[in-house]
């Protein structure tokens, strides 16, 4: 069974810096692309970033490009989201999402909560 | 970048009733759509992927079609637990985009 865990979420101030990550497991993962999605309280879906299997391919949402850099750990079966000069807009619950192989997002985690405020 | 038109963003329906969502792409991309659903407080949960193949589990009375640039959910007679929140997805390019969210309420 696929399970991704994220942790890493918090209160921070704006203009900090915040590092999440995601623990997988139930699947090889090094085989697939991984993704990040957020979604602000209330508020719809949003995709943030994504890196497939070689680190080579990466894309970020226009609203995070420059601030956030997603990275994985292969060995270690982790996914990473490094995410600076973060603003109030930021604010959301932040998923890990498995890709299904085909370049849609077929597992999600539980996600965990971002707040940026002073 | 592609943008995906969701629409209705809301609507109100009732049991048994036959729905269709719809998404439009901003330029083609070809089959690589999903769709999901959300309810209050859950992780979304994917329904249908390459635009109208049914995600295992999900039963037959939600189905997609489409292609290029316009895309349709239907869902063929509504069940109560149907009652949730409907988003599209184009992953046909970096950056992918969702669609702005269907709300589906009891009438």
């Amino acid at each position: 069974e696929v399970q991704l865990v994220e942790s890493g979420g918090g209160l921070v101030q704006p203009g900090r810096s915040l590092k999440l990550s995601c623990a997988a497991s139930g699947f090889t993962f090094d085989n697939y692309a991984m993704h990040w999605v957020r979604q602000a309280p209330g508020k719809g879906l949003e995709w943030v970033s994504g890196m497939r299997w070689h680190i080579g391919s990466i894309g970020y949402a226009d609203s995070v490009k420059g601030r956030f850099t997603i990275s994985r750990d292969n060995a270690k079966n982790s996914l990473y989201l490094q995410m600076d000069s973060l603003r109030a807009e930021d604010t959301a619950f932040y998923y890990c999402v498995k890709d299904s192989g085909a370049g849609d997002l077929e597992s999600w985690g539980q996600g965990t909560l971002v707040t940026v405020s002073s | 970048d592609i943008q995906m038109t969701q629409s209705p963003s809301a609507m109100s329906a009732s049991v048994g009733d036959r729905v269709t969502i719809t998404c439009r792409a901003s330029q083609g991309i070809a089959n690589y759509l999903a769709w999901f659903q959300q309810k209050p407080g859950k992780v979304p949960k994917r329904l249908i992927y390459a635009a109208s193949s049914l995600q295992s589990g999900v039963p037959s009375r939600f189905s997609g079609s489409g292609s290029g640039t316009e895309f349709t959910l239907t869902i063929s007679s509504l069940q109560p637990e149907d009652f949730a929140t409907y988003y599209c997805l184009q992953h046909n390019s970096y950056p992918y985009t969702f669609g702005q969210g269907t709300k589906l309420e009891i009438k």
